[in-house]
């Protein structure tokens, strides 16, 4: 268990619908990273935020949006869904933000499937 | 774009046997880290080299980071069913602003008995 909670584990939804991904971190990180991991791109960054600010952006979808919240939980707003992006999303959670040498640790994942 | 690219994709061998997964970029990392996820789980983290030339070792597994920080191995030695798993390597490129983990696709082994 990397103490990196993710929910719902599973949703399906149609398209053009929107779904929001909770996680919440381990104790004490103030980081939070969001992937996406499919079978022809591999694990992408998305987003990473520090202590309620955003401080990395990568290949995140203007449909997509995230925030973390006071109590350091984060959430990825997932908008007028399409059939690809139905993905495996992952959270990441890290002590630090911005420096060498951080140990990420992964959330099991919320499955997404867009019918 | 991937900037970071693993070989081979996928890899099946039989218990007992060793083998070298690789990860290769055209960028310089500030250090690169493995990850092995298994089915309906998040990746979990082996191991992190900073140093061009580093050495580390966890057990049967051997890992190298090249001397220019472009690339980095995993050997693994008489591997075991137990190994089985997706092994992806991830390369950091700090600044002052963000941090980002730049993930190869990976590589599939199967480890049979």
């Amino acid at each position: 268990d990397s103490g990196v909670t993710q929910t719902p584990k599973h949703l399906i939804t149609a398209t053009g619908q929107r779904v929001t991904l909770r996680c919440s971190p381990r104790s004490g990180d103030l980081s939070v990273y969001w992937y996406q991991q499919s079978l022809d791109q591999g694990l992408q960054f998305l987003i990473h935020y520090y202590n309620g600010e955003e401080r990395a952006k990568g290949n995140i979808l203007e449909r997509f949006s995230a925030q973390q919240f006071p109590d350091l939980h984060s959430e990825l707003n997932l908008s007028s869904l399409e059939l690809g992006d139905s993905a495996l999303y992952f959270c990441a959670s890290s002590a630090r933000g911005g420096q060498i040498n951080t140990e990420a640790f992964f959330g099991q994942g919320t499955r997404l499937t867009v019918v | 774009t991937q900037l970071l690219e693993q070989s081979p994709q996928f890899l099946s061998i039989q218990e007992g046997e060793n083998l070298t997964v690789y990860c290769n970029s055209s960028s310089v990392f500030s250090s690169l880290q493995w990850y092995r996820q298994e089915p309906g789980e998040g990746p979990v983290l082996l191991v992190t080299v900073v140093t061009g030339g580093e050495v580390k070792k966890l057990k049967r597994l051997t890992f190298q980071f090249g001397d220019a920080r472009k690339d980095s191995s995993l050997h693994i030695t008489a591997a075991q069913p137990g190994d089985t798993g997706l092994y992806l390597c991830a390369g950091e490129r700090g600044s002052n602003s963000g941090y980002a983990l730049n993930f190869g696709k990976g590589t599939s082994l199967l480890v049979t008995p």
